[in-house]
């Protein structure tokens, strides 16, 4: 299955500016995700990113506040913009190498966001 | 629309004991289903899963679940506990919309 290297791991950030998450696949994926982690909670998905076309959001996110580059089959980032700290929370990224029925969806390390 | 519902947000076990976390999901097609484990400050490791195939889905670290469609559920086991599988777990479903939905978790306690 892909190796995913997610960057970076773990970041404390200023109230009011933004920050980019990189995703790095060890291979060519056609689907990436990204999802959200909040303190206790469970993940939420954000977008579904595909290389060469606007990424796909979920009910409740929006491109100005989570906007997502896919430049290639390889890599996405994801861009926290206007951090208040209801946007501390872990977020983790995704893809569908098209082996789910042999190894499922892999999912990168985690970003461990916390704004203050 | 599918869900997953996890019954339990804590479950607490000791060591050696059987563990078992519940998972029932909502999905009008034949549904894809997964157990995660997420250990403290890591990302998501894949326990298993039910891809159509038997309906008895071992896994990884001694854990099991078995798919009953008649009961809509997909519960995980493991005969006897160790210390070392206190972390949080999540079952997800996924029905060919390529992107999963989550259940809310069930953090797994281990008492020695």
């Amino acid at each position: 299955s892909a190796v995913i290297s997610q960057k970076p791991s773990r970041d404390i950030c200023q109230r009011g500016t933004s920050l980019t998450i990189q995703c790095q696949v060890d291979s060519q994926v056609t689907m990436m995700f990204w999802y959200r982690q909040q303190p206790g909670q469970s993940l939420t998905l954000i977008a579904t990113a595909n290389q060469g076309s606007e990424a796909t959001y979920e009910s409740g996110f929006v491109i100005d506040k989570f906007p997502i580059s896919r430049p290639n089959l390889t890599f996405s980032t994801l861009t926290v913009s206007n951090m208040s700290p209801e946007d501390s929370s872990i977020y983790l990224c995704s893809v569908d190498d098209g082996t789910v029925i042999n190894y499922g969806y892999t999912f990168g390390s985690g970003t461990r966001l916390t704004v203050v | 629309a599918q869900s997953v519902t996890q019954l339990g947000s804590h479950v607490s076990v000791s060591e050696g004991a059987l563990v078992l976390l519940r998972c029932n999901y909502s999905s009008s097609v034949p549904p894809y289903l997964f157990w995660y484990v997420q250990y403290p400050n890591q990302g998501l490791q894949l326990l298993l899963k039910y891809t159509s195939a038997a309906t008895l889905v071992k896994g990884i670290n001694g854990f099991e679940a078995e798919f009953k469609k008649s009961e809509t559920s997909f519960h995980l086991t493991k005969p006897s506990a160790h210390m070392s599988d206190a972390a949080e777990y999540f079952c997800a479903v996924n029905t060919g919309a390529q992107k999963l939905v989550f259940g809310q978790g069930t953090r797994l306690t281990i008492n020695p």
